[in-house]
């Protein structure tokens, strides 16, 4: 059982390039989440999808796409990277009963230059 | 939406000292309250939760605390070891989000 997996894990991009970060759960969970963590910022909602096929902005959603066409997978997409996108970005998947935590992957360290 | 403050920032404690950190939230449908430690290069990991309908629970040296009517929740870390420095992040659920709040540094000096 992986739980939640994100790929790749580090990846250095240059202004104005575009990536796709994988997000996949293995525990049947109906919401996903992308979030970006920097210092002294704590954990900030960029986007998130309560069911296949469907996505919603978050906190911080200017400058990324998301996409959920099947349940178990969660792509975030930076298609003109800027240097303020440097981040560290988690994605985690929950379950929709109420009392019921996230489950994080464990990060992706992007660097844009 | 909900808004979670979280205090303090850093925290440093004697190795055998409690530490507490505090968060408030605005949202009073907010019903699920996780807290979550994230260790150095690490993914946040939940280390103990509590659900609206309780006002305090324990695990070993953790517990946390919840006032309703204060929209406010506490972490308590009783007999602090140096494994247990790391950030800790408090969180209130609301419906399908998440709301988190900015994280304590916590410190335990041998």
């Amino acid at each position: 059982n992986a739980g939640v997996t994100q790929t790749p894990k580090f990846r250095v991009l240059k202004t104005g390039q575009s990536m796709t970060l994988l997000c996949a759960q293995d525990m049947n969970h109906e919401y996903m989440y992308w979030y970006r963590q920097d210092p002294g910022m704590g954990l900030r909602l960029i986007h998130y999808s309560v069911g296949e096929g469907t996505t919603a902005k978050g906190e911080v959603p200017d400058g990324y796409n998301v996409s959920r066409l099947k349940k178990q997978n969660f792509l975030l997409g930076l298609e003109s990277a800027a240097p303020s996108q440097t981040s560290v970005y988690f994605c985690a998947s929950s379950s929709a009963e109420i009392w019921v935590s996230l489950h994080f992957g464990n990060g992706t360290r992007l660097t844009v230059t | 939406g909900e808004n979670v403050e979280q205090h303090p920032s850093t925290l440093s404690v004697q190795e055998g000292d409690s530490a507490v950190i505090k968060c408030t939230y605005s949202d009073s449908a907010s019903n699920y309250f996780p807290w979550y430690k994230q260790e150095l290069g690490k993914r946040p990991q939940l280390i103990i939760d509590i659900r609206s309908n309780v006002g305090e629970k324990k695990d070993q040296r953790i517990a946390v605390t919840l006032n309703k009517t204060a929209k406010h929740f506490s972490l308590h870390i009783t007999e602090t070891q140096p494994e247990d420095s790391a950030v800790y992040f408090c969180a209130a659920r609301g419906g399908n989000q998440f709301y988190f709040g900015t994280g304590t540094s916590l410190t335990v000096i041998p």
